[in-house]
């Protein structure tokens, strides 16, 4: 099947500081990638979808400014989590859409 | 509104017993069904779907799901569960029309030797 590849797959990172995160399709093209979010113990939620060639769509209650998301080209999308606070600290995860959907490892992240 | 829901946080099994991992969806239309596994600190890994057919969808590592369209449900099947099976098991709905998928909360299955 298809394959989505995600880095890094965890990173701490200090306060304030911005942390980015690339999904990339490694054997197929992908126009949009999905970005999600993942609490502990908790199901997965959707934050945005990266579109190639045009902004992001996000959806609602996510701070565009906070999680800055990028379509590179056709096999790039990234996550930049800006000026990261402890609450940002979660499990993300990308994802190319397709009949099964194609997920990525994941990236922890952890603010300190 | 759309919505899936997986009633138990945790399912637990002896190896070697069957397992069920329940799942319903509240969605209008004729949606996909997945199912989807997790293991710590990665991502999801597909097991299964249900697109239309038989209502007895097989899969990966010896899953199988059954579609019921009038109970709206798909819960996931094993006869003989494996202590390796433990893990982080996802229900996902994809609505008709759309490329987005709604997840359950996720039910995570401890299966003891």
């Amino acid at each position: 099947g298809a394959v989505v590849s995600q880095h890094p797959s965890w990173v701490i990172c200090k306060s304030g500081t911005s942390v980015k995160i690339e999904c990339r399709s490694l054997d197929f093209q992908a126009t949009t990638m999905f970005w999600y979010r993942q609490f502990p113990k908790q199901s997965l939620m959707l934050m945005a979808t990266s579109n190639e060639g045009s902004k992001a769509t996000y959806e609602q209650g996510v701070e565009k400014d906070k999680f800055l998301i990028n379509h590179a080209s056709l096999t790039l999308s990234t996550l930049t989590v800006t000026s990261a606070h402890p609450e940002d600290s979660s499990f993300y995860i990308c994802s190319a859409p397709g009949f099964e959907a194609f997920f990525g490892q994941g990236t922890r992240l952890t603010v300190v | 509104a759309q919505s899936v829901a997986q009633p138990e946080d945790q399912v637990n099994v002896a190896e070697g017993n069957p397992l069920t991992v329940k799942c319903t969806y509240s969605v209008s239309g004729n949606p996909y069904l997945f199912w989807y596994v997790q293991y710590p600190n990665r991502g999801l890994q597909f097991l299964l779907k249900y697109i239309t057919g038989d209502n007895l969808v097989k899969g990966s590592y010896g899953f199988e799901a059954e579609f019921n369209k009038s109970q709206t449900s798909f819960h996931l099947k094993k006869p003989s569960a494996l202590v390796s099976d433990s893990a982080l098991y996802f229900c996902a709905v994809r609505p008709p029309n759309t490329d987005k998928l709604i997840f359950g909360t996720g039910t995570r299955l401890q299966v003891f030797p």
